[in-house]
């Protein structure tokens, strides 16, 4: 089974432009969750989807947003950047979540550096 | 959100040698899970522990639950360097993970 791939692996942007980050799950898995890691604040959440519909979130600006499509392919967008929004970015997915038995599995990470 | 406290933040141990890493928190955990990275990688899932007081052992690596499932530890026996890496340990709750600051773990050869 291929795990959870993401495109593009790496990124450079300047201030104020966007992105959009990239995650496709594992076959069978419908719950795709992401999260953005710095040296600073490590490994924070910032939203997971399930069957299309965003569950949870994090503590994130507006800037920061996601959608989930059909075949369980996930999106995150950030507008506007800044120089802090320079992170490893991480997705994960696992069957349904809700359960401390449904494993998640990570993606590589898209390494994001705003300039 | 649960907050998790990791100590130490950095360690660095020769060929051979034992490490401990350590997890604690204010509230209870539901559950607890250990990861570990390598650069360049997302985290890759250990060990999850559910029951209080409960040892899991994973070939050199044992993971214990405190028995008020407020804390939990990793040691490993005898490190090599492959065991080079950030260990995080994590809650499950709400459908999200949150996620200890982690422990650089460097072994020398």
């Amino acid at each position: 089974k291929a795990g959870v791939t993401q495109t593009p692996r790496y990124l450079i942007k300047t201030r104020g432009q966007q992105v959009t980050l990239s995650c496709s799950p594992i076959s069978g898995h419908r719950s795709v969750s992401w999260y953005q890691q710095t040296p600073g604040q490590g490994l924070q959440f910032l939203f997971e989807y399930f069957s299309e519909t965003q569950r949870n979130k994090g503590n994130f600006p507006g800037r920061f947003s996601g959608r989930q499509f059909s075949n369980s392919r996930s999106e995150m967008n950030v507008s506007t950047l800044e120089l802090g929004d320079s992170a490893l970015y991480l997705c994960a997915s696992r069957t349904s979540g809700g359960l401390y038995t449904d494993t998640q599995y990570f993606g590589p990470g898209t390494r994001l550096t705003v300039l | 959100t649960q907050l998790l406290e990791q100590s130490p933040q950095f360690l660095s141990i020769q060929e051979g040698e034992n490490l401990t890493v350590y997890c604690n928190s204010s509230s209870v955990f539901s559950s607890l899970q250990w990861y570990r990275q390598e650069p360049g990688e997302g985290p890759v899932l250990l060990v999850t522990v559910v029951t209080g007081g409960e040892v899991k052992k994973l070939k050199r690596l044992t993971f214990q639950f405190g028995d008020a499932r407020k804390d939990s530890s990793l040691h490993i026996t005898a490190a090599q360097p492959g065991d080079t890496g950030l260990y995080l340990c994590a809650s499950d709750n709400d459908y999200k993970l949150s996620f200890g600051a982690g422990t650089t773990v460097t072994v020398r050869a």
